[in-house]
């Protein structure tokens, strides 16, 4: 079985902080993928990035970057000169093949609340 | 481009009742998935219809169902409503084309809150 755990339940900066959110995952598998989603005040998750499991580059998009370690299982996800728009909750999420291919297995979420 | 429409956007309903809930996907999307987010449990996976075939199906009772139909908009039913069935359902779309099982992107519509009483 699969999972993914945020530890931090919420985080709360002052504009302009960087900020880094965690995620552990499980699985057994050695081929899977992991996804980071946001989801704003309106509802619907917003796409951030896929990652499968056999590249370990890190990568940087803007003022996002993530950064994955399968040594320590980890796919951790930093805000760099964090913006009140960034606001929302964000997701990690884990997918391996076989099954429904497009069956995600969710963090519980960081709420992550950026102060003017 | 539209994007995942859901419909209704909000409902209340009493303890008992049944409800359905539509999505209409991406154009030229023929995967379609449901999950449910609660505050308790978080986002869970409900089932997945590619061409009206449901293909996997989560650990929810038989009391969810769903269903999709050949312009790939899917349905989902919840019959004898119970409190805890108060959440946000969401739908997602992936595209045709599975090159890699897995690793398609899933987007998103903005859901749909019911409330039961």
């Amino acid at each position: 079985a699969q999972k993914v755990t945020q530890a931090q339940t919420e985080i709360s900066v002052v504009e302009k902080e960087d900020v880094t959110l965690d995620c552990v995952y499980e699985t057994r598998d050695t081929t899977y993928y992991l996804f980071w989603y946001k989801q704003p005040p309106s509802g619907e998750l917003v796409f951030l990035i896929r990652r499968n499991s056999f590249d370990e580059q890190n990568e940087i998009s803007g003022r996002y970057s993530w950064n994955f370690q399968k040594s320590t299982s980890s796919f951790n996800f930093t805000i760099t000169a964090s913006q009140v728009v960034d606001s929302a909750v964000y997701f990690c999420a884990l997918s391996v093949p076989g099954g429904s291919n497009y069956k995600l297995t969710f963090g519980k979420g960081t709420l992550l609340t950026v102060n003017p | 481009k539209a994007g995942v429409t859901q419909t209704p956007r909000y409902l209340i309903k009493t303890r008992g009742q049944q409800v359905t809930l539509s999505c209409s996907p991406i154009s030229g999307h023929r995967s379609v998935s449901w999950y449910q987010q609660t505050p308790g449990q978080g986002l869970q996976f409900l089932f997945e219809y590619f061409s009206e075939t449901q293909r996997n199906k989560g650990n929810f009772p038989g009391r969810f169902s769903g269903r999709q139909f050949s312009n790939s908009r899917s349905e989902m039913n919840v019959s004898t409503l119970e409190l805890g069935d108060s959440a946000l359902y969401l739908c997602a779309s992936s595209p045709p084309g599975q090159t890699i099982s897995g690793a398609n992107v899933l987007t998103f519509g903005a859901g749909s809150r019911l409330t039961v009483l």
